[in-house]
């Protein structure tokens, strides 16, 4: 079945540190794939998202590249803030479920802390 | 738009008390889904809706009932309230289409956050 692993956290950087957050996947099939944010207190909210190979997903600074060959999605940004402190969760859509469906798979979530 | 809405926010319960968990959503989407969150599991998929009238179970269905009670609403029951179903719940919707594409952006509401005592 499918799965999605991303790096354990918790993460804590500094202010305009550099940030990665790893995420791996199995799937079979073409699946797309997903960076979830969820700040504190609240629901999860889509950070960006590909649909197919190659594809580069882009918001608010972050990015992350889906790289079929290496079954890989990692969140990266230059340049963190104070206000990206929340947890990050990768997730991927599955094929086709018999019907309008599309279930998604999650990682574990990894807590980043940026300090100022 | 209110997108995904949930009630009650907070709720405290004791063991073998029944609840209902509520949800809605105004986007006109096919498809909805209730999930738990609790720490180090990530989220885990209870049960889900694939279109209106239809019902399936997820990962970790045992102790809980839904209802599809029309396209808007997908509601949660807990019948006898177990302290292994302290979490925090989450619904979300997509839009469910039909076609060959596997992608589907699924909208989460705020949450409800359970114990059970």
């Amino acid at each position: 079945g499918n799965s999605v692993t991303q790096m354990e956290g918790p993460v804590t950087l500094s202010e305009e540190a550099f940030l990665t957050i790893n995420c791996t996947y199995t799937a079979t099939g073409y699946p797309s794939l997903f960076w979830y944010v969820q700040y504190p207190g609240e629901g999860l909210q889509l950070l960006l998202k590909a649909t197919k190979a190659d594809d580069k997903g882009s918001n608010k600074g972050f990015e992350a590249t889906y790289r079929k060959e290496t079954t890989s999605f990692h969140l990266e940004k230059g340049s963190v803030q104070v206000s990206d402190s929340a947890v990050y969760f990768c997730a991927l859509s599955g094929v086709r479920d018999g019907g309008s469906n599309y279930k998604l798979t999650f990682g574990k979530g990894t807590l980043l802390t940026v300090n100022p | 738009n209110a997108g995904v809405t949930q009630t009650p926010k907070f709720q405290v319960l004791k063991t073998g008390q029944s609840m209902t968990l509520q949800c809605a959503q105004d986007m006109n989407h096919n498809s909805m889904y209730w999930y738990r969150q609790d720490p180090g599991m990530g989220l885990r998929l209870i049960y889900y809706s694939a279109s209106e009238g239809t019902t399936d179970k997820g990962e970790v269905p045992n102790g809980y009932n839904v209802s599809r009670l029309n396209k808007r609403e997908f509601s949660l029951r807990l019948e006898s309230a177990a302290p292994s179903q302290t979490s925090v719940y989450f619904c979300a919707s997509s839009p469910g289409t039909s076609g060959f594409s596997s992608y589907n952006e699924q909208f989460f509401g705020p949450g409800t956050r359970l114990t059970v005592l």
